[in-house]
C-alpha cells in the first residue's frame, strides 16, 4: 500500500542552524502538507502546497519556514534559523485531491539544542 | 479560533467492549472530518473520513458520525482489542474553502486485556 515516507526519522540541531527535512508524498497525490506536533500538545498545520506554489500557511509559517518541491517526488521543509522552541515531531502529509483525505508519514522529530 | 476538544482525554476499558470516543467542535462550517489514531511517538493514521454530505462512515469494528448541526462527531469501537490502544485524534476542514485540518487533543485509549 503506498505511504508517505519521511527523511530522517530524528534530527539534532545547534539552535541557529538551518534544517532541511525531506517527504516523499503518495505518487497521485496532488495536494502536501507540513504539520508539527510539539510534545504533549496538539497537531499543528503549518503550510499546504498545490501545483507548484502554497495554498495557505499558518501563523507558525513565517519567514523563517519555506517549502519546495525540487522535483517530481520529494516535498521538503526548510526553518532556515531554528529556535529552542522548534523543537516538535514534524509531519509530511499528502491527499489526492483538495480536502480530501490526508495521508500522514512517520515524522520527523526535530531537536533545536 | 476554532476549537475542537475530545472528551474524555484518557479513557480505560476492559477488552471486549464497546466504546465511543467524542470530538465537538465550533465551527458551524465544518467540511469534512477525519478521525486519526496516533501510536506512541508515531505518525499518524487515517482511520475514516466523512464527508460533508454524509452523516456515518463504517470500517470494520469502526463507525464514525457526524451531526454538523450540534457539533458532534463520535467514534464507535465495537468489541475493543489491547491493538486498540492508542490516541485518537479527530480533526476537520472548515468549509471556508480551507485546505488545512484543525486537531483536537486526543483521547488516549487503553484497553486492558
Amino acid at each position: 500500500e503506498p505511504e508517505v515516507t519521511q527523511t530522517p526519522s530524528h534530527q539534532v540541531t545547534q539552535m541557529g542552524q538551518e534544517v532541511i527535512l525531506r517527504c516523499v508524498p503518495i505518487s497521485n497525490h496532488l495536494y502536501f502538507y507540513w504539520y508539527r506536533q510539539i510534545l504533549g500538545q496538539k497537531v499543528e498545520f503549518l503550510v499546504s502546497f498545490y501545483n507548484n506554489e502554497i495554498s495557505e500557511k499558518s501563523e507558525i509559517f513565517d519567514d523563517q519556514f519555506s517549502v519546495e518541491r525540487p522535483d517530481g517526488s520529494n516535498f521538503t521543509l526548510k526553518i532556515r534559523s531554528t529556535k529552542l522552541e522548534d523543537s516538535a515531531m514534524y509531519f509530511c502529509a499528502s491527499s489526492e485531491e483538495g480536502r480530501t483525505e490526508q495521508y500522514f508519514g512517520p515524522g520527523t522529530r526535530l531537536t533545536v539544542t | 479560533k476554532q476549537e475542537v476538544t475530545q472528551i474524555p482525554a484518557a479513557l480505560s476499558v476492559p477488552e471486549g467492549e464497546n466504546l465511543v470516543l467524542n470530538c465537538s467542535f465550533t465551527d458551524s462550517a465544518i467540511y469534512n472530518l477525519q478521525w486519526f489514531r496516533q501510536d506512541p511517538g508515531k505518525g499518524l493514521t487515517s482511520l475514516l473520513l466523512i464527508q460533508s454530505s454524509q452523516r456515518e462512515q463504517t470500517s470494520g469494528r469502526l463507525n464514525a458520525s457526524l451531526d454538523k448541526s450540534s457539533g458532534r462527531s463520535t467514534l464507535y469501537i465495537a468489541a475493543s482489542q489491547p491493538g486498540d490502544s492508542a490516541t485518537y485524534l479527530c480533526a476537520y476542514y472548515s468549509g471556508a474553502g480551507s485546505y488545512q485540518l484543525t486537531f483536537g487533543k486526543g483521547t488516549k485509549l487503553s484497553v486492558i486485556p
